[in-house]
């Protein structure tokens, strides 16, 4: 089966600009989740939607960021404007439905943002 | 809330020595656990999990063992090679997947 598909793979912008980037899970899983991995640390979770439902934004800063899952199938996530401190690799995961917290997730290949 | 702690590196290894990679964890309730690889350039693989205590996971020649008396998931290999390279996560679930903050391994020839 077709993986995990993330774009664009890299992006330099500018602070103040904004970005988009876009996921596309593995075909019939319900649950998409999008992570940031800063440089030298471990995957945070942003946000968790089952479906198109947002289940968990806790963590996403929501002055800034926002994410969709039109339809309940590809999801983008956009920063505006962006910080320095937003360069990081951004990672989308899949998994087919709420157990994927049992039995792991499928990742993309992640997109690596700078922000200069 | 469920965490984990990692042992930091890099650790630097021979082809052909032994790997052990710590990881202890914090957690409300029975935890799945995993153990997740980025080789470089690329995203994030899962490498073995264990969902219950003394579960032991194994892929690739690497093994870990859910051992809930001392709250660990310690990641081992009997002989690394340099395509071993890579940074290694340990996770354990809870509303989503924690993630601790990675250990990188440099098998050299």
């Amino acid at each position: 089966e077709a993986g995990v598909a993330q774009s664009p793979r890299y992006k330099i912008i500018e602070k103040r600009q904004s970005v988009a980037f876009w996921c596309n899970p593995i075909s019939g899983h319900a649950t998409l989740y999008w992570y940031q991995q800063i440089l030298g640390q471990g995957p945070k979770l942003l946000i968790q939607f089952q479906n198109n439902g947002v289940v968990d934004d806790s963590q996403l800063p929501k002055d800034r960021f926002s994410a969709e899952r039109l339809k309940g199938v590809d999801s983008t996530l956009k920063i505006q404007p962006a910080k320095l401190e937003d360069s990081a690799v951004y990672l989308c995961a899949s998994s087919p439905d709420g157990s994927g917290t049992m039995r792991g997730y499928t990742f993309g290949s992640g997109t690596r943002l700078t922000v200069v | 809330g469920n965490s984990v702690t990692q042992m930091e590196g890099p650790v630097t290894l021979s082809e052909e020595a032994f790997l052990t990679i710590n990881c202890t964890y914090t957690a409300t309730g029975y935890p799945s656990l995993f153990w997740y690889v980025q080789y470089p350039g690329e995203g994030l693989q899962l490498l073995l999990k264990a969902t219950k205590a003394d579960d032991k996971g194994s892929n690739k020649g690497f093994e870990a063992t859910y051992r809930k008396e001392t709250t660990s998931f310690h990641l081992e290999k009997g002989s690394v090679q340099v395509s071993d390279s890579a940074v290694y996560f340990c996770a354990l679930s809870g509303y989503a997947l924690n993630f601790g903050k990675g250990t990188s391994l440099l098998v050299t020839p």
